[in-house]
């Protein structure tokens, strides 16, 4: 049963700062990785896909990597802005759904 | 491009009572997705439609049953609501079929008394 992880649950950093987001997947037969945000009392954004066949994807300050042997993606975010408060959500399609992380809520103080 | 609507976005409903959500596509989407998400469990698949026929079903017990329109409208419903039921109940859109790309809407938040 794929089960997906991510570390930390709570993220805070001081505007500017670059940072890192992990999110680990326990089957590696994945078709996909996705990257979402979650803006209070809104719906879900998609940020970045990463083909399971792709090593990463980048858009704008945004940088996903995939490493499917290990089980692993990470979201790069670089000089980080308080628009950048949400929650970002991992997700991976798995026998045709998507299973979720629990998230990481990211505040980014001014 | 109007984006995927969602109606209602608040509901308040009693236990044994049940429920309908309706969700619009974006214009030319054929792919429909359900999501529930509660803070005990995360966000979790329920179910997709393409083409008016369930195409995948998460693990949720038989009261949650939806379905889709030939203008690929679709509706979820949850019959004999429980509390445990309370939720943000989300809704994708997508071209086709597993498509890559997903287009949430705002949710619907169902809070069961």
């Amino acid at each position: 049963k794929q089960e997906v992880t991510q570390i930390p649950a709570a993220l805070s950093v001081p505007e500017g700062e670059n940072l890192v987001l992990n999110c680990s997947f326990t089957d590696s037969a994945i078709y996909n990785l996705q990257w979402f945000r979650q803006d209070p009392g809104k719906g879900l954004t998609s940020l970045l896909l990463i083909q399971s066949s792709q090593r990463e994807q980048t858009s704008g300050r945004l940088n996903a990597s995939l490493d499917k042997s290990s089980g692993r993606s990470t979201l790069y975010i670089a000089a980080s802005q308080p628009g950048d408060s949400a929650t970002y959500l991992c997700a991976v399609d798995s026998n045709y759904q998507l299973i979720w992380g629990a998230g990481t809520k990211l505040i980014i103080k001014p | 491009k109007a984006g995927v609507t969602q109606t209602p976005r608040y509901l308040i409903k009693t236990r044994g009572q049940q429920v309908t959500l309706s969700c619009s596509p974006i214009s030319g989407h054929r792919s429909v997705s359900w999501y529930q998400q509660t803070p005990g469990q995360g966000l979790q698949f329920l179910f997709e439609y393409f083409s008016e026929t369930q195409r995948n079903k998460g693990n949720f017990p038989g009261r949650f049953s939806g379905r889709q329109f030939s203008n690929s409208r679709s509706e979820m419903n949850v019959s004999t609501l429980e509390l445990g039921d309370s939720a943000l109940y989300l809704c994708a859109s997508s071209l086709e079929l597993r498509a890559d790309t997903q287009y949430f809407g705002p949710g619907t938040r169902l809070t069961v008394l």
